[in-house]
């Protein structure tokens, strides 16, 4: 069965602040890794990783994924109250009729001012 | 592009009622939508996969027959839950596969529809 860890469960930083977020995964025929991120309603896409080592960048938040240790690391530096939401990592895996995902516990992040 | 619209977002009903969720793919053509269900806390849990003309794949412990899914068009899934009970009081949140990258295929959910079963 497939298994995505996430830790940590609850973050409160304040604004400016460098946060890491973890990721740790199980599952066979790996496909990809995301990021995403969850305010009130639905989750919106960050990033997709697929190689070792590679890091993805976008703003403030940059993520990388090293496929030997099944981890991936979600970085957001000067954080700001915006950022507080819940942040979901998922792990694809590939089937014979397609892919699914499956999602960890999600990291609640909470950006004081 | 790519944007998903569930409907609706917010409902109450009672016991024994039944309830059903709308979920369009309003700019892009969906023949898998996943139909996923989140308690408050937890993370996202896939109840099914939608698919356009044949029947949907549920996954181990949901039941077919409490939740219907109707994949009637390219753009457009629907969920009914029969006789809610208060057990199924959730957020249900449908996604869609927005096309193929790296390989992969990246999800664009709905905005989710809050079911309150009195």
């Amino acid at each position: 069965e497939d298994k995505v860890v996430q830790s940590p469960l609850s973050l409160v930083v304040h604004e400016g602040d460098t946060v890491t977020l973890n990721c740790s995964y199980e599952v066979t025929n790996f496909r990809s890794l995301l990021w995403y991120k969850q305010e009130k309603k639905a989750p919106t896409f960050l990033f997709m990783l697929t190689s070792s080592g590679i890091e993805k960048k976008s703003g403030r938040l940059s993520s990388i994924l090293d496929k030997k240790e099944l981890f991936s690391i979600l970085n957001i530096t000067a954080t700001q109250t915006g950022d507080s939401a819940v942040y979901l990592c998922a792990v694809e895996r590939l089937e014979t009729s397609g892919s699914r995902l499956t999602f960890g516990e999600g990291t609640q992040l909470t950006v004081n001012p | 592009g790519a944007v998903v619209s569930q409907h609706p977002s917010r409902v109450i009903c009672k016991s024994g009622t039944s309830v059903k969720i709308e979920c369009r793919s309003l700019d892009f053509q969906a023949t898998t939508m996943f139909w996923y269900r989140q308690f408050p806390k937890q993370s996202l849990m896939l109840m099914a996969t939608s698919n356009e003309g044949s029947k949907a794949t549920y996954e181990q412990g949901v039941e077919k027959d409490k939740f219907l899914i109707n994949h009637a068009s390219l753009t457009l899934s629907t969920l009914t839950v029969t006789s809610a009970h208060p057990e199924d009081s959730s957020f249900y949140i449908c996604s869609a596969p927005r096309g193929v990258w790296s390989g992969a295929n990246v999800l664009t959910f709905g905005a989710g529809s809050r079911l309150t079963v009195l």
